[in-house]
């Protein structure tokens, strides 16, 4: 099985600033005939379903604001946010789709 | 718009059995496969089970592995689990998820249905 970790466990950022999230599979997530990594990233508000914002690693959900993006290939791959919004405060988690699903433990955002 | 219903959820004892089911609109139910993804109060999201379009084929992690059962009624758009033998450790929020095609994330959600083992 796929074991994803998340750093940091939390994080504030100020209204405006950029926020940062580390999420790290225990084996690689691209698969090499399609040069794809299955990796995805969701958003959880408190008491809410979560939400998809990205997968592919990168390809953003449709309707999700552009100061989200997601990077990086194999095992390492972080989710930004550009200029973090008010409505930005929730629980972030990555998800590998590379075997059967597992997620990582979630990152929460809060405003500095 | 694509809609995710839950029921079913409730209170029942160890060892007890509850049925999950989750209505499903706007989309056409038998051409995608979907799951069912379970939440402990305050803790991360866990896959749990997945099952194919059809039916045919079925999918569980090994902590429900034996205990529950996912299916599927196409005629009614209507996905079930079927859980036996609940122990404390699968109190949870259940939620149906829509499988994106032939990959294993979800692009739409259900609310949710909150399970409690507890006597």
């Amino acid at each position: 099985d796929i074991v994803m970790t998340q750093s940091p466990d939390s994080l504030a950022v100020s209204l405006g600033e950029r926020a940062t999230i580390n999420c790290k599979s225990s084996q690689s997530v691209l698969y090499s005939s399609n040069n794809k990594n299955y990796l995805a990233w969701y958003q959880q508000k408190p008491g809410q379903p979560p939400k998809s914002l990205i997968y592919w690693a990168s390809t953003r959900e449709s309707g999700v604001p552009d100061r989200f993006s997601g990077s990086g290939s194999g095992t390492d791959f972080t989710l930004t946010i550009s200029s973090l919004q008010a409505e930005d405060v929730a629980v972030y988690y990555c998800q590998q789709y590379y075997s059967t699903p597992s997620f990582g433990p979630g990152t929460k955002v809060d405003i500095k | 718009e694509v809609q995710l219903l839950e029921s079913g959820g409730g209170l029942v004892q160890p060892g007890g059995s509850l049925r999950l089911s989750c209505a499903a609109s706007g989309f056409t139910f038998s051409s995608y496969a979907l799951s069912w993804v379970r939440q402990a109060p305050g803790k991360a999201l866990e896959w749990i089970s997945a099952i194919s379009s059809s039916g045919d084929s079925t999918y569980y992690a090994d902590s429900v592995k034996g205990r529950f059962t996912i299916s599927r009624d196409n005629s009614k758009n209507t996905l079930y689990l079927q859980m036996n033998s609940l122990r404390a450790e699968d109190t949870a929020v259940y939620y149906c998820a829509k499988d994106r095609p032939k990959l294993w994330c979800f692009d739409y959600w259900g609310q949710g249905t909150l399970v409690t083992v507890s006597s």
